[in-house]
């Protein structure tokens, strides 16, 4: 069975870079397609981006000149780093799969998420 | 950018029917996912493509997707429902992919 185990700090100060490992296990990394989502402290989810087995990225648009999603094929890893934190980044960080159904995407499986605070 | 809205609770008794709507303009025309996430917990997935199920989710969730409006439906709710269940769809338009709507707090009474 397929899981995902999120890890990294627990607290960043403002203004620093916030980073953040999924290692999967059970299952290829060389496919599917790879997401970092987040929910802020009582709030929704928001996706922050994707990347897909070929290493093609997408981010979420209001913090795309913020994020970086990376691969590591050869440890079945791939990271999240947001840079210029700020309080408004704390939240709980997800990884998970993300696989197409009929013809978008979903996510079928998560990590148990990490939570990230942003204070000094 | 794509807005999907959804009401923020919904109250049903036991063994009755929850309806959780899920706005969205022409959202017919997407194909509509669901999550269950119970407080602590991550999300998991109960419904994906409009009305599919993963193994495992009971016949008890189904869902259903028209026009403006996608459903996601409890029959024979259990206490073990109550939980925040979010939609979502996936537009590439914009730049932006994942959507997620602000999630239903369901309360079983």
């Amino acid at each position: 069975q397929m899981q995902l185990q999120e890890s990294g700090p627990g607290l960043v100060k403002p203004s620093e870079t916030l980073s953040l490992t999924c290692t999967v296990s059970g299952d290829s990394i060389s496919v599917y397609s790879w997401n970092w989502i987040r929910q802020s402290p009582g709030k929704g989810l928001e996706w922050i981006g994707s990347i897909s087995y070929g290493g093609k990225t997408d981010y979420h648009p209001s913090l795309k000149s913020r994020v970086a999603i990376s691969v590591d094929t050869s440890s079945d890893q791939f990271s999240l780093r947001l840079t210029s934190v700020t309080a408004a980044d704390t939240a709980v960080y997800y990884c998970a799969r993300g696989r197409v159904g009929t013809t978008t995407y979903y996510i079928d499986s998560w990590g148990q998420g990490a939570l990230v605070t942003v204070s000094s | 950018s794509y807005v999907l809205t959804q009401p923020p609770s919904v109250s049903v008794a036991p063994g009755q029917t929850a309806r959780i709507t899920c706005g969205g303009h022409d959202i017919g025309s997407y194909s509509v996912h669901w999550y269950q996430q119970r407080p602590g917990q991550a999300p998991v997935l109960v419904v994906y493509d409009d009305s599919d199920r993963p193994s495992g989710i009971p016949e008890r969730f189904s869902g259903s997707n028209s026009g403006n409006t996608a459903t996601l439906t409890i029959s024979r709710v259990e206490a073990g429902d109550e939980a925040d269940y979010y939609c979502q769809v996936w537009v590439s338009y914009s730049g932006l992919f994942y959507v997620f709507g602000p999630g239903t707090k369901v309360t079983v009474l």
